[in-house]
């Protein structure tokens, strides 16, 4: 079975800073994705960002980065020059490439404060 | 990007009554869709997925007979809660798997929220 762990459950950062949301996933496959997920306020899902597992480059969508580990099954998302738009929930996501099904973390909260 | 609708909503029903949810994929054929179930600031849970042509597959504990599930075409799936009651109340999501584009991906719905009074 697929686990998706996010450990903090609530964050915040200052806005124009930087901030880190871990996200660490347990499986025995080798060929997965792994997605970011934003939720604001709003509750519509909006994809951040997404990684292919045989691929070592980590992936980047402007101010968005990743830090995928596979070996340590890690997989953080770094926001740079964080925004007040940013303010939502991040849910860490993993999916067998030869499969349907989404694994979801538990989220973490994030507020940028002004 | 991929769009997803959903509709309605927002619904208000009373209790025993039934209620159909709508999820149609706008600018791409998507041969699964998912449905989810989302509790106040909780992750996803994942209620069944819906396969265009066939049989919905229900995850453990999901009811069938109560989350009826229907994937009539490429880009229309529906769910319908049959004979509600308040505990049913929740935000319902659904999304679709797209192989164009950004393959292998998965996009969200806006959502559903049914209030069971």
């Amino acid at each position: 079975a697929q686990t998706v762990t996010q450990s903090q459950p609530e964050m915040s950062v200052q806005e124009a800073e930087t901030v880190t949301l871990s996200c660490t996933y347990d499986t025995s496959e080798n060929n997965y994705y792994l997605f970011w997920y934003k939720q604001p306020p709003s509750r519509q899902m909006i994809l951040v960002i997404r990684q292919e597992a045989y691929k070592q480059q980590n992936a980047t969508e402007n101010r968005f980065s990743v830090n995928f580990q596979k070996a340590a099954k890690s997989f953080s998302l770094k926001i740079s020059d964080s925004q007040l738009g940013d303010t939502a929930m991040y849910f860490c996501a993993f999916m067998k490439r030869a499969g349907n099904q989404f694994y979801f973390g538990t989220g973490t909260s994030l507020t940028v404060i002004p | 990007g991929a769009v997803v609708s959903q509709h309605p909503s927002r619904v208000i029903c009373k209790s025993g009554t039934s209620v159909k949810i709508e999820c149609r994929s706008l600018d791409f054929q998507a041969t699964t869709m998912f449905w989810y179930r989302q509790f106040p600031k909780k992750s996803l849970m994942l209620m069944a997925t819906s396969n265009e042509g066939s049989k919905a597959t229900y995850e453990q504990g999901v009811e069938k007979d109560k989350f009826l599930i229907n994937h009539a075409s490429l880009t229309l799936s529906t769910l319908t809660v049959t004979s509600a009651h308040p505990e049913d109340s929740s935000f319902y999501i659904c999304s679709a798997r797209t192989t164009a584009g950004v393959a292998d991906t998965q996009y969200f719905g806006p959502g559903t929220r049914l209030t069971v009074l």
